[in-house]
């Protein structure tokens, strides 16, 4: 079973708020991504872990805040977005970091976020 | 020049033909390969990795060519439900872990 979920859905949030976007997989994968897609583009790399731990973070603004509580769990903190922050928020997971560059991606079904 | 280039298409396609269009890389040390495919609003889901001897699956082939560091996707008796966006994803080197390159997508309407 190759599944990773995403809560929630949908989101809107304002410019102040504060809200998490959530992932989860079981599949014993040690890699976790979070990627941003915009309409008609392809997804962005933002923030990888491996092995529980933050070892790619693509210049990403601190708006934005990663957080992986367990190896099935991803977490990406939101505070004061843009409006051009409104993109569709993927997760995805791989099995196995030490195997080099010849991993598997399994995205979730995305957040579609708008910031208002 | 883009690290990984397709054509955006669209690819207008009657009902039962075949299909085909290519990705070009521009690293010859990537390691892997994979051709994806996105729905209109949905995640990317994986179609196949493509290997050096080329691979097979049901109506779906893919080619790599390292020579000329193109991949290619053939849809054989296209359906309906073949009508989505066809990503190409590249894996870097290993000094570059984690970082898929991914294409622009090609897109791919099936028609009646």
């Amino acid at each position: 079973d190759t599944e990773v979920t995403q809560t929630p859905k949908h989101l809107v949030m304002g410019m102040t708020n504060k809200k998490s976007l959530k992932c989860e997989q079981h599949m014993g994968h040690r890699a976790m991504y979070w990627y941003k897609q915009k309409a008609k583009k392809p997804p962005e790399l933002m923030f990888v872990y491996s092995y529980e731990k933050l070892s790619i973070n693509e210049s990403v603004p601190s708006r934005f805040s990663p957080e992986c509580p367990n190896s099935s769990l991803l977490n990406l903190h939101l505070h004061a977005l843009q409006p051009e922050d409104s993109a569709l928020y993927l997760c995805a997971s791989s099995q196995d970091p030490l195997a080099g560059g010849y991993e598997t991606q399994y995205f979730g079904p995305g957040t579609r976020l708008l910031v208002l | 020049r883009k690290e990984v280039e397709q054509d955006p298409g669209p690819f207008n396609v009657p009902e039962g033909a075949t299909v085909a269009f290519n990705c070009t890389y521009s690293n010859s040390a990537s390691q892997s390969f994979f051709w994806y495919r996105q729905d209109c609003r949905k995640e990317p889901k994986l179609l196949m990795s493509v290997y050096s001897s080329g691979n097979e699956d049901g109506r779906f082939t893919a080619q790599l060519n390292r020579a000329s560091q193109y991949i290619s996707l053939l849809i054989r008796d296209s359906k309906l439900s073949d009508s989505a966006t066809y990503l190409c994803v590249v894996t870097p080197p290993t000094d570059s872990w984690g970082k898929l390159q991914f294409g622009a997508g090609t897109q791919v309407v099936v028609t009646p």
